[in-house]
This record gives structure tokens, C-alpha cells and sequence, in this order.
């Protein structure tokens, strides 16, 4: 079975431009999340989709955004990039009914480079 | 204040030690979920273990142990006997029902020295 899988690997953009992220959820899983793994900070809770609606967000400005689609993958943008948008992004998928009470899987993520 | 608190930001041990990588969560919630996951240098986190608040026997899997404290809010994590491959960085994290938030801790990077 595949597992969850992110492109791109790596992505390096300047300061002030946009990202997208996109990821993949294992098959039968209907929640997608985002987190971001910067440097000593651990992950950080960015967003949580389930059947393709935005359940919760963590503490990031607005200009962290995403979507999911039909089929259950999800694409995390990022606008006017900072150079503290620097990190690892992760996506990592669950079963939905009761999200919260299941373990998520992980995907490879991807380096997000600002220059 | 931190939802979940790993206080060993890195620990090292001589293979074959054992180790006890500690995890302390706050909530106010009386159902929540604490979980264990590993990152090896590859990168890719790998779950280990989920708990729910109202379970708080001890689970043993092989080297793996796990002891739930709901008194101290600890979930406390020890490989018994280490192995170079348990050399990575090991995440606390908390669910709750309420706010549908999930909280990690910052790890604890763990070298098993050969």
C-alpha cells in the first residue's frame, strides 16, 4: 500500500513570492493535515482537512492557506513568503471519523528554501 | 505555556543501555489521546504508539515500553537495551476531543553510541 507521498522534495523561492505544497493521503484516508518542522521548533500545527472542508487551523497568519480536493489530496499555499517560512513542510493523513483519536501517517515533506 | 513538554532535548547512551525519554502534556480535557513517533535521519516520522486517556495500563512491545501516568500527565517512553537503529528523534504528541487541535512536543534527539 502506498503511504503518503508530497511533492515536490525540495523548493526554493524568494522572499515575497508564493508556494504550493501538494501531498497525497494513504488510500481510505479521508484527513489530511499540515505541519511545519522548522529548525528546534518541533511541528507545528498549521491545518487539518477532512472530506474536504477546513476543520481547524493552528496559530499562522492568513497567509498560510490550503485546500483539499475530491479525491482527498491537499495542497498548502503559501503567499508573500518570509524568510522565517524556511522550514520542513509535513503532511500527514488519518482516518476522519473521530480524526482526533487516530495516529497520522507522515509523508517525506518537503524543504522549503527563502531566499 | 506548552501542551506537551519533552524536556531531554537530546540524550546519548551507550548501545545496550537503557533509556527513558520523557513526555509531560496539560489539558483540560478528560478525553485526549497521547501518542509516540520517531524520526530516524531520513526524515519520514513513524507512529509507535497511541494511548487514550482512559487506558493507563503500561504497554510493552518488545525493546519499546510505555508508562502512562494520568496523576503526573506524563507519558513516559523507555528502550530497554538500545540499538544504533534507535538512534532518532522521538515526538510526544497530544489530541484532544475539544478544538480538534494537535499538539507535538519539540522532541528529544537520541544518539545510541556503539
Amino acid at each position: 500500500e502506498a503511504g503518503v507521498t508530497q511533492s515536490p522534495t525540495h523548493l526554493i523561492k524568494t522572499r515575497g513570492q508564493q508556494a504550493t505544497l501538494r501531498c497525497s493521503p494513504i488510500s481510505g484516508h479521508t484527513s489530511v493535515y499540515w505541519y511545519q518542522q522548522a529548525l528546534g521548533l518541533g511541528l507545528q500545527f498549521l491545518l487539518w482537512y477532512d472530506e474536504g472542508e477546513e476543520r481547524n487551523r493552528g496559530n499562522f497568519p492568513p497567509r498560510f492557506s490550503g485546500r483539499q480536493f475530491p479525491n482527498y489530496s491537499s495542497e498548502l499555499n503559501v503567499n508573500a513568503l518570509e524568510l522565517e517560512d524556511s522550514a520542513l513542510y509535513l503532511c500527514a493523513s488519518s482516518l476522519g471519523q473521530g480524526a482526533f483519536s487516530y495516529e497520522q501517517y507522515f509523508g517525506p515533506g518537503t524543504r522549503l528554501t527563502v531566499t | 505555556a506548552q501542551k506537551v513538554t519533552q524536556a531531554q532535548t537530546e540524550i546519548s547512551v551507550v548501545e545496550k543501555e537503557d533509556v527513558t525519554l520523557d513526555c509531560v502534556y496539560e489539558t483540560r480535557d478528560t478525553t485526549y489521546y497521547l501518542f509516540w513517533y520517531k524520526q530516524p535521519p531520513s526524515g519520514e516520522l513513524v507512529f509507535l504508539i497511541r494511548r487514550n486517556s482512559f487506558d493507563e495500563q503500561n504497554e510493552i512491545s518488545g525493546r519499546y515500553s510505555w508508562n502512562f501516568q494520568k496523576s503526573t500527565s506524563s507519558f513516559n517512553f523507555t528502550i530497554t537495551a538500545s540499538q544504533v537503529v534507535d538512534s532518532a528523534v522521538y515526538f510526544c504528541a497530544l489530541s484532544e476531543v475539544t478544538g480538534n487541535q494537535f499538539y507535538f512536543g519539540t522532541g528529544t534527539s537520541l544518539t545510541v553510541i556503539p
